[in-house]
């Protein structure tokens, strides 16, 4: 089955830093999905990546997918403390239901 | 815009008790899903339903699990004799249906057993 390791599990990061949060599949990647989540609600979607090169930015979240080497990357420019809570990627592997990383948990700290 | 809607958001209950989980999807997905996620974990794949048929089930849903939609519209998710290790955040999905589509998450039940 698929796994997906994410790194690192926790980030402490100082307001206006730039972070990025690594996704690695155990498996071929037919999608990559990136989720946001606060503590103790459900998942809120961010971005979905489909191709091998592929990048998508929204706001100052930018995500890359590299499918060579099964990974994909989550860069955040200039954190606020609206970005703190628990990244989440999941994984497509070809008409099976998503399987997800157990998430990166980012402090945002003035 | 209505997105989806759990009900309750949380539930405390004792061990042995039957408990009854509601999940409202955007109303016109075909497609339900249901995930378990516990502290410091991702959320893990339970069921997942295409309109009123059960297609697939995770070998976590045990025979105490039981999850049903019966008109294609809401569905429900039964635990009978709960226990201590079914503690956890119980998470529904819904997207349109086909291949590589985005899941829109409820905001979850929390079960607590005592």
């Amino acid at each position: 089955s698929q796994e997906l390791e994410q790194s690192p599990q926790s980030l402490i990061v100082q307001e206006g830093k730039n972070l990025t949060i690594n996704c690695t599949s155990s498996k071929t990647l037919y999608g990559l999905y990136w989720y946001k989540q606060k503590y103790g609600e459900g998942l809120i979607f961010l971005m979905m990546l489909q191709k091998g090169g592929e990048e998508k930015s929204h706001e100052k979240i930018t995500a890359k997918l590299d499918e060579k080497k099964q990974q994909s990357s989550l860069h955040i420019t200039a954190s606020q403390p609206s970005h703190a809570g628990i990244y989440l990627c999941g994984a497509d592997g070809g008409n099976t239901p998503l399987v997800f990383g157990k998430g990166t948990r980012l402090s945002v700290i003035a | 815009d209505t997105g989806v809607s759990q009900d309750p958001r949380h539930k405390i209950t004792k061990r042995g008790q039957n408990v009854t989980f509601r999940c409202d999807p955007i109303s016109e997905h075909n497609r339900l899903y249901w995930y378990r996620q516990t502290l410091g974990q991702g959320p893990e794949f339970l069921t997942y339903f295409q309109n009123e048929a059960q297609l697939e089930k995770s070998r976590l849903l045990s025979d105490r699990f039981s999850a049903e939609r019966p008109k294609g519209s809401f569905s429900t998710l039964e635990i009978q004799r709960t226990e201590q290790g079914d503690s956890a955040m119980y998470l529904c999905a819904s997207s349109l249906g086909g291949l590589q589509e985005k899941l829109f998450f409820g905001s979850g039940t929390q079960l607590s057993v005592l």
